[in-house]
């Protein structure tokens, strides 16, 4: 069975500082796919990256990063220079990329981490 | 840009009612997805749907929950007799689908269920 742990239930950090996001999974397969998604306070869930297991190149994307490492289970997000609009609850995810029913992946997700950017 | 749409934004029932969640996925998808969110707490999957049927479901899908596709556009999740720990947040998703190279699942903007 496929899991997601973010253990950081919250975290409150100072505009301008980095923060860093993690998320361990657990599966057994050998691919699968690993995502972020935003939820603002507005409740809609904002996709920021897929990746999938056999990539493991770590990426950027402005102000953000993902570093995946399969070693250690861990796709951790990065949210560099944060701003007062980086304030949301932010979820990990994953799919595991077995066929099963025609092609339908779904996601199973962590319990998110709620940050806080202070002004 | 395509979005998914969902309606009502926000609905109110009593215990023992029945209600319908309609979205529109994004018009060339072809897998559909339901998942629920109990304030607070984590997105929970609940099923998707491909070709006119249920591909996938969670153990949280019970006969209390049926999905439909009435016509070529909407998707609906409909619960027969609401109970109060049905209140949530539903979000649909759709995705374009295939087989060998996986798509994202772009997520509506949820309906809020609350069940008095």
């Amino acid at each position: 069975a496929q899991k997601v742990t973010q253990a950081q239930t919250e975290i409150s950090v100072v505009e301008k500082e980095d923060v860093t996001l993690d998320c361990v999974y657990e599966t057994r397969d050998t691919t699968y796919y690993l995502f972020w998604y935003k939820q603002p306070p507005s409740g809609e869930l904002v996709f920021l990256i897929r990746r999938n297991s056999f990539d493991e190149q770590n990426e950027i994307s402005g102000r953000y990063s993902w570093n995946f490492q399969k070693s250690t289970s861990s796709f951790n997000f990065t949210i560099t220079a944060s701003q007062v609009v980086d304030s949301a609850v932010y979820f990990c995810a994953l799919s595991e990329a077995a066929y099963s029913g025609a092609g339908s992946y779904q996601l199973t997700f962590g319990k998110g981490t709620k940050l806080s950017v202070i002004p | 840009e395509p979005e998914v749409t969902q309606t009502p934004s926000h609905q109110v029932t009593q215990m023992g009612q029945e209600v319908i969640l309609r979205c529109v996925p994004i018009s060339n998808h072809l897998y559909f997805y339901w998942y629920r969110q109990i304030l607070g707490q984590k997105v929970e999957f609940l099923v998707s749907f491909y070709n006119n049927e249920i591909s996938e479901k969670s153990e949280i899908f019970d006969d209390q929950f049926s999905v439909e596709r009435p016509d070529g556009s909407n998707f609906t999740l409909k619960i027969r007799s609401t109970k109060l720990e049905d209140s949530a947040m539903y979000f649909c998703a759709s995705s374009e689908g295939g087989t060998n190279l996986y798509n994202e699942q772009f997520f509506g903007p949820g309906t809020r269920l609350t069940v008095l």
